[in-house]
């Protein structure tokens, strides 16, 4: 099992639409999360960090459930311009190293 | 603000040079990271750094050198260039550990013929 999870999609949805991606991860110790987005291999943008059980920023939200070891990252109202890699971020127990997801793929169309 | 930058932004070498790719911080963050990133895959460390002068190796470090004298600096070297070292390389830094985001660089574009 890989140590941190994400379907890869393509996720295809109009204007408007709701959407929501899921990320699992092994290590019951993780503490922090971080969901990034990526636009065609520019540079890895931090969305959002979630540290308890969720975070709420305007159209997104990031929840987290320790339980099943997956945090979630719902958008709302999707936009053309939300269409790009969502990444999802687990720093691992040895300090230095994270585990990046392989991606999300998100397209927003009219 | 200039934040974290690399350079240069595009290079295209011929296999057996030597290649340094440059990074700099200005938020005197102690944690700071080297990916590459190669078509259609995600992430790779392939160095980190926890301070000035320590260094330690990531996922795929063979074939790269790095160092850091200064808190602000990162370069990478890729000693004698390949062709499987075609890539997209990115540059990150954290201010700490584990509950600090990672902040990434423009990225540096690298060919190698």
């Amino acid at each position: 099992r890989k140590e941190v999870e994400q379907d890869p999609g393509p996720f295809n949805v109009p204007e408007g639409a709701t959407v929501a991606f899921n990320c699992t991860y092994s290590n019951s110790a993780s503490q922090s999360f971080f969901w990034y987005r990526q636009d065609c291999r520019k540079e890895p943008k931090l969305l959002m960090s979630v540290y308890s059980s969720g975070n709420e920023d305007g159209r997104f939200t990031a929840q987290l459930n320790r339980a099943s070891q997956y945090i979630s990252l719902l958008i709302r109202d999707s936009k053309l311009s939300d269409s790009a890699t969502y990444l999802c971020v687990v720093p691992n127990t040895n300090a230095g190293k994270s585990t990046f997801g392989d991606g999300t793929t998100l397209t927003v169309k009219p | 603000d200039a934040g974290i930058t690399q350079s240069p932004r595009y290079k295209i070498t011929e296999t057996g040079r030597q290649v340094t790719l440059m990074c700099h911080q200005t938020w005197s963050h102690s944690y700071m990271f080297w990916y590459r990133q190669d078509l259609g895959h995600g992430l790779r460390l392939i160095y980190y750094s926890a301070a000035a002068d320590i260094t330690d190796k990531g996922e795929v470090p063979d074939g790269y050198v790095v160092s850091r004298s200064k808190t602000e600096n990162f370069p990478l070297t890729l000693e004698s260039a390949t062709r499987s070292q075609t890539s997209v390389y990115f540059c990150a830094s954290s201010q700490q550990w584990g509950n600090q985001p990672q902040h990434f660089g423009d990225g540096t574009r690298l060919s190698i013929l």
